[in-house]
């Protein structure tokens, strides 16, 4: 059974602390690999990982892909409180040459920034 | 100004009501997907749809239906088959081969 599993599940840091967020991944036909950031209401798009792009950076947060681990993580640097939300990991495969849309979502990462 | 919007945004349905839930894209995007999340959990895909007057089941899809009868109108009717239908329901959009972007979402209770 596919499966995404994200780690860990809740982190607690100060403000200017640096944050890696992991996210892991058994599936099969693996296509992309996306990270969002939900605060009260819907998730907000962060970063998308394919095969040809497997490091993405802006600003403050970068993602590093791992195909041969299954595995991805994103990084905060220089933590403010507004970075506090839960961040989700998703994984979308391919179906013939296109992909399925059907992103398997981790359980989030609970992310609380104090001042 | 584009986006996704989802109506309405805290819904109460009684019990064996049937209710519907609306979500609207003017991004042109092909794709739409409705996604459930209970506390503590990540999203689960209900049902989604590539192209109109098409659409398949998600990993959830029992106890719910859709229709997709125009690009930009992907509704979800929750019937009263779905035995625990509390919970916040998201709607979402992507082009075929990018990411999906989420509308504001409805939170969902059963009185």
């Amino acid at each position: 059974e596919d499966k995404v599993v994200q780690s860990p599940l809740s982190l607690v840091v100060h403000e200017g602390d640096t944050v890696t967020l992991n996210c892991s991944y058994e599936v099969t036909n693996f296509r992309s690999l996306l990270w969002y950031k939900q605060e009260k209401k819907a998730p907000t798009f962060l970063f998308m990982l394919t095969s040809s792009g497997i490091e993405k950076k802006s600003g403050r947060l970068s993602s590093i892909l791992d195909k041969k681990e299954l595995s991805s993580i994103l990084n905060i640097t220089a933590t403010q409180t507004g970075d506090s939300a839960i961040y989700l990991c998703a994984v979308d495969r391919f179906h013939g040459s296109s992909n399925t849309g059907k992103l398997i979502f981790g359980q989030g990462t609970t992310l609380q920034v104090k001042p | 100004d584009g986006g996704i919007t989802q109506s309405p945004k805290y819904l109460f349905r009684k019990e064996g009501q049937n209710v519907t839930l609306s979500c609207e894209q003017n991004l042109n995007h092909d794709a739409m997907y409705w996604y459930r999340q209970d506390p503590g959990q990540g999203l689960r895909l209900i049902y989604y749809s590539q192209i109109v007057n098409d659409f398949q089941k998600g990993d959830i899809a029992e106890g719910y239906s859709v229709s997709r009868e125009k690009k930009e109108s992907f509704p979800l009717t929750v019937t009263s088959a779905q035995k625990n239908p509390t919970a916040f329901y998201l709607c979402a959009s992507s082009q075929r081969q990018g990411p999906q972007f989420f509308g504001p979402g409805t939170r969902l209770t059963v009185l």
